[in-house]
């Protein structure tokens, strides 16, 4: 079956810092990857997502490319702010009508 | 307009009570997901439905019963509430041709108490 797995925090940093997520997967055939993220007391929001091996999705300066060689889709960013305290969750889904499968989601905590 | 609204967002209430929650999608999307978060934040699917027909059913209690009345509305019914029933629930949707790209509700947050 699906299966994410992704660091497990928390992680605390520095404004500022660099952030890397790791996050990895197994599945079959060719899914779609995703990164969600859930600030305190909320939902779940899209961060980025890419559908096929190479592609690089962006948003809000957060990054993340699907490594099919490497069964990979690590999030990052140059320049983290506090705002971006979050939990993050890495998930896959293999199409049609299938759900997501996430990660354990990594807690974010960045301080001033 | 909120893509994805759930009803409501908290819900306090006894062991033992029936509760539902309701969920609507204005995006014209084929497929609807009910989505359980524990206390340590994971995330695991508990129903989907497509165009009105139930897809998956994952292994939770026969007390939980998803109800369907057209493409757009997917309302979770809970019965005989347990303690461990208190998580927080997710509405989703997704339109198969749309990149897989999965559109979550704001989040019900159940306290059984």
């Amino acid at each position: 079956g699906n299966s994410v797995t992704q660091m497990e925090g928390p992680v605390t940093l520095s404004e500022e810092a660099f952030l890397t997520i790791n996050c990895t997967y197994t599945a079959t055939g060719y899914p779609s990857l995703f990164w969600y993220v859930q600030y305190p007391g909320e939902g779940l929001q899209l961060l980025l997502k890419a559908t096929k091996a190479d592609d690089k999705g962006s948003n809000k300066g957060f990054e993340a490319t699907y490594r099919k060689e490497t069964t990979s889709f690590h999030l990052e960013k140059g320049s983290v702010q506090v705002s971006d305290s979050a939990v993050y969750f890495c998930a896959l889904s293999g199409g049609g009508a299938d759900g997501l499968t996430f990660g354990k989601g990594t807690h974010l905590i960045i301080q001033p | 307009d909120t893509a994805v609204s759930q009803t409501p967002k908290y819900l306090v209430t006894q062991m033992g009570n029936d509760k539902s929650i309701k969920c609507e999608q204005n995006l014209g999307h084929d497929t609807m997901y009910w989505y359980k978060q524990d206390s340590k934040k994971f995330l695991k699917i508990m129903f989907s439905y497509n165009n009105k027909e139930l897809i998956i059913n994952e292994t939770v209690p026969n007390r939980f019963s998803p109800k369907s009345p057209d493409k757009a509305h997917l309302n979770l019914h809970i019965n005989s509430l347990e303690l461990g029933d208190s998580a927080v629930y997710f509405c989703a949707s997704r339109a198969q041709s749309a990149g897989n790209t999965i559109y979550f509700g704001e989040g019900s947050w159940l306290t059984v108490v």
